[in-house]
């Protein structure tokens, strides 16, 4: 059975940083690309970021660049969202998400939540 | 990297017919064949209903089919279900080899 468990959310003041982990099992981890897509409080979905399986690369939507980065360790199955500078508006759950080839998202974890607030 | 539009509602009565339209540009959308939608319960993670435009994945009911025309693809769910009630999003690649999603649509069946 396929699992994808986020952890590492919680409440950080504006300016703050956060690191979410991603523990996936069930599936070939090392062979597949892997996303942190967003959801802020009653909205839409947002794509966060990508990174290749061998981690050779990165890919991140602009309002992150520069704050956000994605990293992997394939020896330990794990994905990670390093969060910094934090602003409010990047209060959301975050999902740790695999997919097929670098577009098809065919693997969800439940979420993990990050509120930004004072 | 602006959102994919999508209508905000959308509604049908049980058995009906309903298609949900994400418009984007020549530089997602239209440009390649790799637009994606999921289906998302409230409270639960999304779950992915068609791949590359047109495909179900395996377990995926026929009801649900996908469409493109120019920059505008197309989600068509026939024979409308109450279980169908939930929210739908459509997503595509992009020029920037990154991915976008639409606002999403909520869909109410009657």
């Amino acid at each position: 059975e396929v699992q994808l468990v986020e952890s590492g959310g919680g409440l950080v003041q504006p300016g703050g940083s956060l690191r979410l982990s991603c523990a996936a099992s069930g599936f070939a981890f090392r062979t597949y690309w892997m996303s942190w897509v967003r959801q802020a409080p009653g909205k839409g979905l947002e794509w966060v970021a990508n990174i290749k399986p061998d981690g050779s690369a990165e890919y991140y939507v602009d309002s992150v660049k520069g704050r956000i980065t994605i990293s992997r360790d394939n020896a330990g199955n794990s994905l990670y969202l390093q969060l910094n500078s934090l602003r409010p508006e990047d209060t959301a759950v975050y999902y740790c998400v695999g997919l097929f080839g670098n577009t098809r998202m065919i693997y969800w974890g439940q979420g993990t939540l990050v509120t930004v607030s004072s | 990297q602006s959102a994919l539009t999508q209508p905000a509602s959308a509604s049908g009565s049980p058995g009906q017919s309903i298609t949900i339209s994400c418009t984007g540009t020549s530089s997602d959308v239209g440009g390649y064949n790799y637009v994606t939608w999921y289906q998302q319960y409230p409270g639960k993670a999304p779950k992915l209903m068609i791949y590359e435009v047109s495909n179900r994945p395996s377990g995926v009911s026929n009801r649900f089919s996908g469409s493109k025309s120019g920059n505008t693809a197309s989600l068509t769910i026939t024979g409308l279900q109450a279980e169908d009630e939930a929210d739908y999003y459509c997503c595509s690649y992009t020029s920037s080899s990154t991915l976008v999603f639409g606002g999403g649509t909520k869909l109410t069946v009657l």
